[in-house]
């Protein structure tokens, strides 16, 4: 069984501040997710990393996936409230193998405040 | 394209009561997902559909669980005899063949009392 472990699992942070958030595995994935979740509502996608060592960047964003592809980091500077959210990760399994579900993390709640 | 669209977004229900829910996916995306998510949860994978063809099931779903996808458009959910664990959010997404990126709906968030 794939586990993605998210850290820290609750953030509160004022506005300007930057933050980092984690998720880990011992176990490698062919490429992971970053998700965006707001109450009620089903999650977004902001972006995939495939490669690892990938560094991809979304406006005040920065995501990066590790080298061997076990663990990712999404780094976000100057938080704004609208950044507010729980932040979820998911690995996607090896292409190759029959699988096709993501494994999510159980996520980090963000909280800016103004 | 009016991405994913999930109803109800909001049931309650008795105990022992079956429910239905209802996913209409992006059109031109193939595979559909079923996730179950509780509070300060992930989401928890229950099926994957491509095409009408249900291809994975998870072993944590139990046989009161049934889910189908006829012409390989919408999908349902149905919870039968409904128990208080079966309490939470039922998210639907889709995606096209070849890429990893979901398409969640907004859910459906199951009370039972």
């Amino acid at each position: 069984t794939q586990l993605l472990e998210q850290s820290p699992q609750f953030l509160s942070i004022q506005e300007g501040e930057n933050l980092t958030v984690y998720c880990n595995s011992s176990s490698v994935f062919s490429s992971l997710q970053w998700y965006r979740q707001e109450p009620g509502e089903g999650p977004v996608l902001l972006v995939t990393v495939v490669t690892g060592g990938e560094v991809k960047k979304l406006k005040r964003l920065t995501f990066q996936f590790g080298d061997a592809r076990k663990d990712s980091s999404l780094h976000i500077t100057a938080a704004q409230p609208g950044d507010t959210g729980l932040y979820l990760c998911a690995g996607a399994p090896s292409p190759s193998g029959s699988a096709r579900q993501l494994t999510f993390g159980s996520g980090t709640q963000l909280t800016v405040l103004p | 394209d009016t991405g994913v669209s999930q109803d109800p977004r909001h049931k309650i229900t008795k105990r022992g009561q079956n429910v239905t829910f209802r996913c209409d996916p992006i059109s031109e995306h193939n595979r559909l997902y079923w996730y179950r998510q509780t509070l300060g949860q992930g989401p928890e994978f229950l099926t994957y559909f491509q095409n009408e063809a249900q291809l994975e099931k998870s072993r944590l779903l139990s046989d009161r669980f049934s889910a189908e996808r006829p012409k390989g458009s919408f999908s349902t959910l149905e919870i039968q005899r409904t128990e208080q664990g079966d309490s939470a959010m039922y998210l639907c997404a889709s995606s096209s063949q070849g890429t990893w990126g979901y398409t969640f709906g907004s859910g459906t968030r199951l009370t039972v009392v």
